[in-house]
């Protein structure tokens, strides 16, 4: 049974680079999607991006400027930076496995399953 | 603002069956798949039905999706206390990004 794990510091200074690092178990990162969601306190969730085991990155037009999503398939582990972070991206952030299905050889990103238990990032000076 | 639109709150009394809606257009709900995910107090999300109407397993099949045109819906039937929850819909837009609802708080009374 695969788990997700994140960790990473849990304040930030504006202006700086948030860094966190989701480390997968119980299955390998290779032949997946991994994706980041976020949440800020009592708000809904926003998609910021995923990465495939092969190195292609998807990102949140919104975020886009800002976010790079990697993968270390030796530590089975996936990592997000968000730069230049201000108060709006307080939030839980939350790494999770991003299904696809394949229809005509053509494949599609789909539902995400499972989620870690997330991390709480406040950005303050 | 959210670009799929649900009802911030619903509620229902144990045993009744209540409904959560999802409202998006052409480029998303219309031409994609619908997913719901349940996020209980205090926990992550976890996926509750997949491609419109799939139930992973485990999901009790009291919980079913429906879709239709530009609007999906969550239906919830023999409520139980334990399903007091947000619940949040899901689509991918043919920008290739993924939408997420608003989330909708739903209290068992």
């Amino acid at each position: 049974q695969v788990q997700l794990q994140e960790s990473g510091p849990g304040l930030v200074k504006p202006s700086e680079t948030l860094s966190l690092t989701c480390t997968v178990s119980g299955g390998s990162i290779s032949s997946h999607y991994w994706s980041w969601i976020r949440q800020p306190p009592g708000k809904g969730l926003e998609w910021i991006g995923y990465i495939y085991y092969s190195g292609t990155t998807r990102y949140n037009p919104s975020l886009k400027s800002r976010v790079t999503i990697s993968l270390d398939a030796s530590k089975n582990q996936v990592s997000l930076k968000l730069s230049s972070v201000t108060a709006a991206d307080t939030a839980v952030y939350y790494c999770a496995r991003l299904a696809a299905y394949c229809n005509n050889d053509v494949c599609y990103t789909a539902w995400f399953d499972p989620w870690g238990q997330g991390t709480l990032v406040t950005v303050s000076s | 603002q959210s670009v799929l639109t649900q009802p911030p709150s619903a509620s229902g009394t144990p045993g009744q069956r209540v409904t959560i809606s999802c409202s998006g257009s052409s480029s998303n709900i219309r031409s994609n798949y619908v997913y719901w995910y349940q996020q209980l107090p205090g926990t992550a999300p976890k996926l509750l039905i997949s491609r419109n109407n799939q139930r992973p397993s485990g999901v009790p099949d009291r919980f079913s999706g429906s879709k239709s045109g530009t609007s999906a819906s969550l239906a919830i039937s023999g409520l139980r206390s334990e399903d007091e929850a947000d619940y949040y819909c899901a689509a991918w837009d043919d920008s290739l990004s993924v939408l997420f609802g608003g989330g909708t708080k739903l209290t068992v009374l």
